[in-house]
């Protein structure tokens, strides 16, 4: 079983939808990660985040360290949102020297 | 700043060929490491580094060998290429280990 299981895999919206994107690990960590990879393009930070709750424009990341589940949502998505957003956790212990471990990723698009 | 950069973008290799990658950061990052992304794995940590001099190895690190003798520099070599090691390869940096990672544009190999 991976330790960071994202879902869904696949996400098909129209514009203008509110997105959730779902992750749930099952270790101990010190940090979780949001990140956004555009076909073809490089990897992005959105968040990064240990407790509670963080906003970006129209993006917001949510985590439930009791439950280990953090979610991703996007209001007013657009088709620019279109992208692959992995989640990924620094465990607890060792400082997060040992980089981070990532789930496989949702694809989303947005249609206009 | 130019943030995390690697060249080059794309190589393809024979087997057998050794080659090195490589990776700098001009944001005076304790933290380094690589990845590779695979379609289905995941990104996956092949090496890291803590600081200069400092390297340790990863999840997947079996034919690749890394040093860090600056703080810019983290160079990712391949020995002996085989098509197995056919992947992009992200370098990444941080300021320490548990901060924000900052992503290079990535490496797309391919060992025929």
């Amino acid at each position: 079983k991976n330790e960071v299981e994202q879902s869904p895999q696949n996400l098909t919206a129209q514009e203008g939808e509110f997105i959730t994107i779902n992750c749930s690990y099952s270790v101990g960590i010190s940090a979780l990660h949001w990140l956004q990879q555009h076909p073809g393009g490089g990897i992005v930070s959105l968040f990064m985040l240990s407790s509670g709750k963080k906003k970006h424009g129209r993006l917001i990341a949510t985590i439930n360290i009791q439950e280990k589940h953090s979610s991703l949502h996007i209001t007013a998505s657009h088709p620019r949102d279109s992208a692959v957003y992995i989640c990924a956790v620094s465990r607890a212990g060792g400082g997060g020297a040992d980089g981070l471990t990532f789930g496989k990723g949702t694809h989303l698009i947005i249609q206009p | 700043n130019a943030g995390v950069t690697q060249t080059p973008k794309f190589q393809v290799l024979k087997t057998g060929q050794s080659m090195t990658l490589q990776c700098a950061q001009d944001m005076n990052h304790e933290y380094m490491s690589w990845y590779r992304q695979d379609p289905g794995m995941g990104l996956r940590l092949i090496h890291y580094s803590v600081g200069a001099g400092i390297t340790d190895q990863g999840e997947v690190p079996n034919g690749y060998n890394v040093s860090r003798s600056t703080t810019e520099d983290f160079p990712l070599r391949l020995l002996s290429a085989a098509p197995s090691q056919t992947s992009v390869y992200f370098c990444a940096s941080s300021y320490r280990p548990n901060y924000e990672q900052y992503f290079g544009p990535g490496t797309r190999l391919t060992v025929t």
